[in-house]
């Protein structure tokens, strides 16, 4: 089991907004930025958010994401069929000293 | 261009050892703290180990800890990881990552694949 609760899956039609879930605990997601990544099959991860809910340049305002108390959730939006992929949320943990990550959330585009 | 290259996977009996590289370049290596980042087959992503620009400051995932050690030599712009005393659940593609800050790793290597079998 993952410190970081993400659902397994979730699903989308083309142009729909869809959220992904991650929940963890006051050492983690608690005390610490929250940060997400994309993994598109067969590739390695890809910077998605940083600090809660900062875009690197580049990552489209389609996706968007907050954070509150021991919870944090990822939105796509306007979603598109490149946009399947795995996504994970990460956070340093301060009881663990290690950053901590999701189980991954597998995201269909219908 | 930043770029992150691994090399060192292969097939290793369970017991054995093997060693990672990840060859840096692009960008000036002694200025960032880097990570180990792996993932079994199907499963998702679990960060293996940390260490600072200088070397100084390490952390270790607690599966791994007293087997791996991670180390760095910015002359050669390298990034290790050895591996001893390796299992089965060891199997998985290793990734090296640049940070940023703490979990914010910006950059990826394209990984390397480390198989445990007899």
């Amino acid at each position: 089991q993952s410190v970081l609760t993400q659902p397994p899956s979730a699903s989308g039609t083309p142009g729909q907004r869809v959220t992904i879930s991650c929940s963890g605990s006051s050492s983690n997601i608690g005390s610490n930025s929250v940060y997400w990544y994309q993994q598109l099959p067969g590739t390695a991860p890809k910077l998605l958010i940083y600090r809660n809910s900062q875009r690197p340049s580049g990552v489209p305002d389609r996706f968007s994401a907050s954070k509150s108390g021991t919870s944090a959730s990822l939105a796509i939006s306007g979603l598109r069929s490149e946009d399947e992929a795995d996504y994970y949320c990460a956070a340093w943990d301060d009881s663990l000293s290690a950053v901590v990550f999701g189980g991954g959330t597998k995201l269909t585009v219908l | 261009e930043v770029q992150l290259v691994e090399s060192g996977g292969g097939l290793v009996q369970p017991g054995g050892s093997l060693r990672l590289s990840c060859a840096a370049s692009g960008f000036t290596l002694s200025s960032y703290s880097m990570n180990w980042v792996r993932q079994a087959p199907g499963k998702g992503l679990e960060w293996v180990s940390y260490i600072s620009n200088s070397g100084s400051i390490i952390y270790t995932a607690d599966s791994v800890k007293g087997r791996f050690t991670i180390s760095r030599d910015n002359a050669k712009n390298s990034l290790y990881l050895q591996m001893n005393s390796l299992r089965d659940e060891d199997t998985a593609v290793y990734y090296c990552a640049r940070e940023m800050t703490t979990t914010w790793f910006d950059y990826w290597g394209q990984g390397t694949l480390v198989t445990v079998s007899s």
